[in-house]
């Protein structure tokens, strides 16, 4: 029961490029979203969420894209770090306070 | 910055054995969580504790499963005969205020348990 999917196990992207990571979802109660952010041996990390309300919500270098007719969403981090090569997960939830959280795709910033 | 800490960080148990996992949210959140992560897979929610009592819980935590918070501080997950297939990362989670996943959840570090 994939309610939240990410696609793309991994992506490679140049240092100072943009990085576009994309989720896709089934659940049309899903009302808000987040990405968390996961170093190896550590756990996931808040980055940004966005309520349904919402199409975009902008933190620093990082913009989450909400597209509530497609049930997609996506994180752009611009311009990408080194620093952020990790694992990012995508995650939703409707009125309760559990999270679906997608698999998880590998960011890695090439110097 | 005040921190989830998960204790151990690595459990080896026998199959049918029992072990608790332990936690410390954040001292001022209200809201605490069980996630799991099986190799290669996503995380998976296991329950959410509020007030004392089990606030919300998925397929996955049945009658082997059981959180409680023992004293003011730690909140522990005991998984009471456990099973090859619970061989997983646990995370535990807190947030703080009454809107459940709302607000932002902090993760622990993660315990690896390891099932033989």
């Amino acid at each position: 029961d994939q309610q939240v999917k990410q696609n793309s196990p991994s992506l490679s992207v140049q240092e100072g490029r943009i990085s576009i990571l994309n989720c896709d979802y089934t659940n049309s109660m899903f009302d808000y979203f987040l990405w968390y952010k996961k170093y190896p041996a550590e756990g996931p990390t808040f980055l940004i969420s966005i309520s349904s309300i919402k199409d975009k919500n902008e933190d620093g270098r990082f913009t989450v894209f909400l597209n509530k007719s497609a049930k997609h969403l996506s994180l752009h981090i611009v311009p990408s770090q080194p620093g952020d090569s990790a694992v990012y997960f995508c995650a939703a939830s409707d009125t309760g306070n559990q999270f679906y959280f997608g698999t998880g795709t590998s960011l890695t910033v090439i110097p | 910055e005040p921190e989830v800490t998960q204790t151990p960080s690595h459990q080896v148990t026998q199959m049918g054995q029992e072990v608790i996992l332990r936690c410390v949210p954040i001292s001022n959140h209200l809201y605490f969580y069980w996630y799991r992560q099986i190799l290669g897979q996503k995380v998976e929610f296991l329950v959410s504790f509020y007030n004392n009592e089990i606030s919300e819980k998925s397929e996955i935590f049945d009658d082997q499963f059981s959180v409680e918070r023992p004293d003011g501080s730690n909140f522990t997950l005991k998984i009471r005969s456990t099973k090859l297939e619970d061989s997983a990362m646990y995370f535990c989670a807190s947030s703080e205020a009454g809107q459940g996943a709302r607000d932002e959840q902090y993760f622990g570090p993660g315990t690896r348990l390891t099932v033989t």
